[in-house]
């Protein structure tokens, strides 16, 4: 159990700009989510997959949010067409099962200038 | 509207003891769950309460009352390494497919 492994952690970008992250869950674990971290707030839930299956997908993820998990096991979260608005920390985490805690990787901080 | 309650800060000394509370109102209710985050840090879990009543592990506990929508994390013999950001979160959906997240209490431990 080597832990939630996100890259990059931290990733500057000009507006305008695609930019993609990387989420290695813990191995066995069905259960992916993908969260949005801004300072002094607690995590929001962007999106859920269960093994490859998007299940679920938050109103705060528009358009130029997309999120992949093509093989049950690593996922990438991509945003298109970048803004300053963007800017936060995304925290991926993963769990095995129902009720089991989430376990949080190190996230990836984008900053968007 | 769904929204969890919890003080924005404690300040506390080494050994002493702090409870911090979380009141919740949320469309669904599916546990409340604890999480310690220190900065530049991940969430790391702490505790979890289903049902009402006290659940210890080590010098952390956590209690529920789902009548009253409310619960708290009590740490014990605080430590410096205890400073930290904490929140409390509800499971809103059943399998955990989604938590609703306070806005996380700063916790500093002062010698």
């Amino acid at each position: 159990d080597t832990g939630v492994s996100q890259n990059p952690r931290h990733k500057i970008t000009k507006r305008g700009q695609n930019v993609t992250f990387r989420c290695d869950p813990i191995s066995e674990h069905n259960r992916l989510y993908w969260y949005r971290q801004t300072l002094g707030q607690g995590p929001e839930f962007l999106t859920y997959f269960q093994n490859e299956a998007q299940l679920e997908k938050s109103r705060l993820l528009s358009d130029r949010f997309s999120a992949e998990r093509p093989k049950g096991s690593f996922s990438t979260l991509e945003i298109q067409r970048t803004e300053q608005g963007d800017s936060a920390m995304y925290l991926c985490a993963s769990t095995p099962g129902n009720n089991s805690p989430l376990h949080f990787g190190n996230g990836t901080r984008l900053t968007v200038t | 509207g769904q929204s969890l309650e919890q003080p924005s800060e404690v300040t506390a000394v080494e050994g002493a003891i702090v409870q911090i509370n979380c009141t919740y109102q949320t469309s669904g209710f599916y546990g409340l769950s604890w999480y310690q985050q220190h900065d530049g840090g991940a969430p790391t879990f702490l505790s979890y309460n289903a049902l009402d009543g006290l659940e210890e592990t080590g010098r952390f506990s956590s209690f529920l009352s789902r009548s009253d929508s409310y619960g708290y994390l009590l740490l014990q013999e605080l430590q410096m390494k205890d400073s930290a950001s904490y929140f409390c979160a509800v499971g809103n959906a059943g399998n955990n497919r989604k938590l609703i997240w306070g806005l996380g209490t700063s916790l500093a431990v002062n010698p």
